[in-house]
């Protein structure tokens, strides 16, 4: 059925960086795209980040877009996303998903790790 | 952007009622259209993807509907797991967006 685990959250200053990682187990890491969805205190959903199965594709979300990137190690079945220049409001729990792609698209997200937390703080 | 307004915001049931959630996307959704179920504290669950094919292990009593703009997601004779709040998601162009939730509780 496959499994996702993230890790790399933590208390970090505003304007620091900090990278999270997506590990990836019990399915074909290749024939996937991998979202970043990310859920403030108390707040819904936001998506932040995609990456294509093979690479090719990487979407940004608007609050995002110049300050994260997106990354894939399909030796090490692990995405990464890097976090730079952080703000108070990137504050939230940071969920990966896989997504089926083919070649034209990638799809929703249908299986979810249990998330990490990033606290963004003075 | 395509926005995605959900209705209502939360709403009060029993066991064993019928649950109707709307969501509507300020454009044309091609069917790209996922449902998610989330419960406090843990991590969302995917429900329906394409409007409404229900992913695998997902009871029958959920069903999703609808085309275009509009979409419903049912939830027939709800169980007491059932009590959560429940998103939608486009996927159909970038960046992908959320509905604002629906809590579903006593």
């Amino acid at each position: 059925q496959g499994h996702l685990v993230e890790s790399g959250g933590g208390v970090v200053q505003p304007g620091r960086s900090l990278r999270l990682s997506c590990a990836v187990s019990g399915f074909t890491f290749t024939t996937y795209g991998i979202h970043w969805v990310r859920q403030a205190p108390g707040k819904g959903l936001e998506w932040v980040t995609l990456i294509s199965n093979d690479g090719t594709k990487k979407k940004y979300g608007d609050s995002v877009k110049g300050r994260f990137t997106i990354s894939r190690d399909d030796s090490e079945n692990t995405v990464s996303l890097q976090m730079d220049s952080l703000r108070v409001e990137d504050t939230a729990v940071y969920y990966c998903a896989r997504a089926w792609c083919n070649d034209n698209r990638c799809y929703e997200p249908n299986l979810w790790g249990q998330g990490t937390r990033v606290i963004v703080s003075s | 952007d395509i926005q995605m307004t959900q209705s209502p915001s939360s709403l009060s049931a029993s066991v064993g009622d019928r649950v109707t959630i709307t969501c509507r996307a300020s454009q044309d959704t091609n069917g790209f259209l996922a449902w998610f179920q989330q419960k406090p504290g843990k991590a969302p669950k995917s429900l329906i993807f394409a409007a409404s094919r229900l992913q695998s292990g997902v009871p029958s009593r959920f069903s999703g509907s609808g085309s275009g703009t509009d979409f419903t997601l049912t939830i027939t004779t709800l169980q007491p797991e059932d009590f959560a709040t429940y998103y939608c998601q486009q996927y159909n162009a970038y960046p992908l967006t959320f509905g604002g939730g629906t809590k579903v509780d006593i």
